[in-house]
């Protein structure tokens, strides 16, 4: 069965650069998460987006953003990048059910990560 | 805000014993999903088992079922027949049936299966 893809799975910046990670959901899921786990941490949730709209922000700094895009691929931008930045980043994607208005969380499934390290 | 509560940073267990990793969590709502995931060396992010508030009944997946006490807030894992490869952190984590996405994890577990 096809899972959720992310690339690339390691990526090495220098402060203040730039990175751009990528996450492909699983077809025909229509929602995607973005967490942050830092070293020794629990992951952290960022933002999500359901049917290409921003869906629910978490701990996300101002210095990133996300989109999905008209695919389902989505994208997180991180800029000003700093050392504390440096992390397992996660993308994971689930088919949200709504059910006479109350969403039915089904299981969200994780992508093998993004490494990124800032030097 | 919803918080999750792992007392226990790491276990060990003998392989083919039986191990209860606890987690507490605290919530004001009524409709909530509560999670496992395990996360092996190789980081992936596995599901391990999934409880919805409002079913009564403990979830179980094969050797691993839960103690979800609804009342007490307590949704505890039991793995049964412990084998060398669940070896790994495991995470309690809660969903708001709210409309919130993300997941709010507890700080984790390491279990430990010796052979």
């Amino acid at each position: 069965a096809a899972g959720v893809i992310q690339s690339p799975r390691h990526l090495i910046k220098e402060k203040r650069e730039t990175a751009t990670l990528k996450c492909y959901p699983i077809p025909r899921h229509d929602t995607v998460y973005w967490y942050q786990q830092g070293p020794g941490q629990d992951p952290q949730f960022l933002i999500s987006f359901y049917e290409k709209m921003q869906s629910d922000k978490g701990s996300i700094p101002d210095r990133f953003s996300a989109q999905q895009f008209s695919d389902y691929h989505s994208e997180l931008n991180m800029s000003s990048l700093e050392l504390g930045d440096s992390a397992l980043y996660f993308c994971a994607s689930s088919l949200k059910v709504r059910t006479s208005g109350r969403a039915v969380h089904n299981e969200q499934f994780f992508g093998p990560g993004t490494r990124l390290t800032v030097l | 805000a919803q918080t999750v509560t792992q007392s226990q940073p790491e276990m060990s267990v003998q392989e083919a014993e039986t191990v209860t990793l606890s987690c507490t969590y605290d919530t004001s709502e009524n409709n909530y999903y509560l999670f496992w995931y395990k996360q092996p060396p190789s980081r992936q992010m596995i599901l391990v088992i999934r409880q919805e508030a409002y079913k009564q009944q403990n979830a179980t997946e094969n050797r691993f079922s839960v103690n979800f006490q609804k009342a007490a807030k307590s949704f505890s894992l039991k793995i049964s027949d412990s084998q060398l490869g669940d070896t790994a952190m495991y995470f309690c984590a809660f969903i708001s049936g709210g409309g919130a996405d993300g997941l709010t994890f507890g700080k984790g577990t390491h279990l430990i299966i010796q052979p």
